[in-house]
């Protein structure tokens, strides 16, 4: 079953813009993370949140988690080219074991020039 | 420093045939993870390895069996390929430091069951 649902689904912005991707999950979790998959590629680890944290950013990117509501956000600001691919939320259930992460369907995001 | 490498990177089976998928990598992980990722379904966990000699089931373990002889090594094997287990599949790892786990993925093995 799948935990986590992105929103949108797809996504098209112009070069410089900022995109907004939103992640809803259903289960307590340990921590929430962002990958990103270029076209044909394997997923590459963007950002983690852990579920005490509210916010964290690196470079371009901003995570928002709130744990109330089970919703993260992704933010990438003054968004390029090289950012079109899709962005997959990820959580890590509450048990501690192997990073057993279940991955949401994932935003296509469109960076066009 | 190659990371994580799956071979073959395509392949075309008939249903009923059988085939294994190697993975391998170098940053001495202890944890080592399938997926398979469906058009609009994200990716799925298939099985799993907390360590060398070990295997665990995951989301959608049926039609496929696992070996991790080696640490470095995680065989996927599917011993009588069906139409439904076209897909494309991901192999990764991941150091067992603490809880929060980032998870390294290989390039992925594109395969077609006729």
């Amino acid at each position: 079953s799948q935990q986590g649902e992105e929103d949108p689904q797809a996504l098209s912005i112009q070069e410089g813009e900022n995109a907004t991707m939103n992640c809803s999950y259903k289960t307590s979790i340990n921590n929430l993370q962002w990958y990103r998959q270029n076209s044909g590629r394997g997923l590459v680890h963007l950002i983690l949140i852990r579920s005490n944290e509210r916010e964290k950013h690196s470079g371009r990117l901003r995570v928002t988690l709130d744990t109330s509501k089970k919703s993260s956000s992704l933010l990438i600001t003054a968004s390029r080219a090289a950012d079109t691919a899709s962005y997959f939320c990820a959580t890590n259930p509450n048990t501690g074991t192997a990073s057993k992460l279940t991955f949401g369907t994932g935003t296509r995001l469109q960076v066009t020039l | 420093n190659a990371g994580v490498t799956q071979t073959p990177k395509f392949r075309v089976l008939k249903t009923g045939q059988s085939m294994t998928l190697l993975c391998a990598q170098d940053m001495n992980h202890e944890y080592m993870y399938w997926y398979r990722q469906d058009p609009g379904m994200g990716l799925r966990l298939i099985h799993y390895s907390v360590g060398e000699g070990t295997t665990a089931k995951g989301e959608v373990p049926d039609g496929y069996n696992v070996s991790r002889l080696k640490k470095q090594n995680f065989l996927l094997g599917l011993e009588s390929a069906a139409p439904s287990q076209t897909s494309v599949y991901f192999c990764a790892s991941s150091p067992p430091s603490g809880v929060a786990r980032e998870l390294f993925f290989g390039e992925g093995s594109r395969l077609t069951v006729l």
